[in-house]
């Protein structure tokens, strides 16, 4: 099946303690992406991918890393989580960026 | 800049009823349009996409939505309403930027009353 999943879907940690998220896509895509959703904000993008070892920043970048050493994989890195990135978190990729991007099924992340 | 907006963040409907739910767009260059729906506790569906064509577009679940260029709208309709149809629902603009991402609109939550 066609997919993209994340992990974890849910956790809750502490102020400073680094954490990754991982995400995985089986369909062969060269884009990938990470977007955070907030309450009355929608999605916004933290950052994007065209292709293997190319990345670069979206729209709310700060605090965050990524890497993009497999086509397949795209962890997202939280070096020194903020209560302020407490938020639920979308991966998605797709073929490349004109078509649709297809989405994780999201983290929910608590930092206390 | 590219933009979207999503008028309504709660519409409420009842069951049969027409669904109506808005979106305009604001872009400098030929957009590509989508609308995603999110169940609670999930990710985000894709319902129908515009990229060129037909204006007139089909989705899933009997959903369509029409591209009127000279309105700058892509509004969602579909038109009977059912209980499984109480999602959020995400106008989403792409095409137009190099970093390839979608600009989401702020959501409209439906409801379906019975």
């Amino acid at each position: 099946e066609a997919q993209v999943t994340q992990n974890p879907r849910y956790l809750i940690t502490v102020t400073g303690k680094k954490l990754t998220v991982t995400c995985s896509q089986n369909m062969n895509h060269e884009y990938m992406s990470w977007y955070r959703q907030d309450p009355g904000l929608g999605l916004r993008q933290i950052y994007y991918s065209m292709n293997v070892e190319v990345t670069d920043k979206g729209d709310v970048p700060e605090g965050y890393k990524v890497s993009r050493k497999e086509k397949r994989n795209f962890p997202l890195i939280l070096e020194s989580p903020s209560p302020n990135q407490t938020s639920l978190y979308f991966c998605a990729s797709s073929p490349d960026r004109e078509h649709e991007q297809f989405f994780g099924p999201g983290t929910r992340l608590t930092v206390l | 800049a590219q933009s979207v907006t999503q008028l309504g963040s709660h519409v409420s409907v009842s069951e049969g009823a027409l669904v109506l739910l808005r979106c305009n767009y604001s872009s400098s260059v030929p957009p590509y349009l989508f609308w995603y729906v999110q169940y609670p506790n999930q990710g985000l569906q894709l319902l129908l996409k515009y990229t060129t064509g037909a204006t007139l577009v089909k989705g899933i679940n009997g959903f369509e939505a029409e591209f009127k260029k000279s309105e700058t709208s892509f509004h969602l309709t579909k038109p009977s309403a059912h209980m499984s149809d109480a999602a959020e629902y995400f106008c989403a603009l792409g095409g137009g930027g190099s970093q390839g991402n979608l600009i989401f609109g702020k959501g409209t939550k439906l409801s379906v009353k019975p």
